[in-house]
C-alpha cells in the first residue's frame, strides 16, 4: 500500500537559512512523488514531482527534492529561506488504483520563516 | 487564464441541513477530483470524474455524500444531513486527463463548518 509520513508537523527557520522539510514514503513499486504548497486562503499549488527520471528534482522557487530509493525518502530543501516561503508543505505519493493514479498526501509541514 | 474556482469559500450551516459545494474546473479540462482537507491534516480523496463519469467513488465517507458533474464543465458536492464530523475544507482539483502526467490544479476550497 502506498503511504507518505512527514516527519515534522511544524518547521521553523530564520530568514536566510537552510530549508529542510523530511518526506518518508511506503510504496509496493516505483513511485511517482510530488512536493505541493498551500499558502494562507490560496490553493495547493505544484512545487515539484519525481517521476522516474533524474532524482534530483529541481522545482519552483529555489526548492529542490531528492529521491533516494535505499532510504524511502523524498526530502523537501532549499537553500536559503525566503519570508515567502511561509506556508503548509505536503508531500504525496501516488497509488495507481481504479484505473487511474490516485494522489496520497502526507499529514503536511507548517513551515514558518522569522525575519 | 482562470483557474479552478470554488462557490461558497465559507459555509456554515446547523447540523442535520444539507449544503451543496460547487466546483468549476479549468476549461477543457477533463478530469475533476474532490478532497477533504480536515483541520491539521492532509488532503483525504474522495472522488473524482472523467467527463461526467465517476468511476471511482470509494473514497466518500457515507452515503450523506454524493457529487455529480455536467458534462465536463461544474460539478457539485452534496452533503446531506450534515454531522459536525463534516467539519471542514473541502478542495476541488481538475486536470487535462487522467494518469500521473497530468498536473492536477486545485481550487482555494470551501470551507464548511458544521454547528
Amino acid at each position: 500500500a502506498q503511504s507518505v509520513t512527514q516527519l515534522d508537523s511544524h518547521v521553523s527557520v530564520s530568514e536566510g537559512t537552510p530549508v529542510l522539510l523530511r518526506c518518508n514514503y511506503s510504496s509496493s513499486y516505483s513511485p511517482s512523488l510530488f512536493w505541493y504548497v498551500q499558502h494562507p486562503n490560496k490553493g495547493l499549488q505544484l512545487l515539484l514531482k519525481y517521476t522516474s527520471a533524474a532524482t534530483l528534482v529541481k522545482g519552483i522557487n529555489g526548492f529542490e527534492a531528492e529521491f533516494k530509493k535505499s532510504e524511502t525518502s523524498f526530502h523537501l530543501t532549499k537553500p536559503s529561506a525566503h519570508m515567502s516561503d511561509a506556508a503548509e508543505y505536503f508531500c504525496v505519493v501516488t497509488l495507481f488504483s481504479g484505473g487511474y493514479n490516485k494522489l496520497i498526501f502526507g499529514a503536511g509541514t507548517r513551515l514558518a520563516v522569522h525575519p | 487564464g482562470a483557474g479552478v474556482s470554488q462557490s461558497p469559500s465559507n459555509k456554515v450551516t446547523e447540523k442535520g441541513k444539507d449544503v451543496e459545494l460547487r466546483c468549476d474546473p479549468i476549461s477543457g479540462h477533463t478530469a475533476l477530483y474532490w478532497y477533504r482537507q480536515r483541520l491539521g491534516q492532509g488532503l483525504e480523496f474522495l472522488i473524482y470524474f472523467q467527463g461526467n463519469s465517476a468511476p471511482d467513488k470509494s473514497g466518500l465517507p457515507s452515503d450523506r455524500f454524493s457529487a455529480e458533474r455536467t458534462g465536463e464543465s461544474v460539478s457539485t458536492l452534496t452533503i446531506q444531513r450534515t454531522q459536525q464530523e463534516d467539519s471542514a475544507v473541502y478542495l476541488c482539483a481538475s486536470s487535462l486527463s487522467i494518469g500521473e502526467s497530468y498536473e492536477q490544479y486545485f481550487g482555494p476550497g470551501t470551507r464548511l463548518t458544521v454547528t
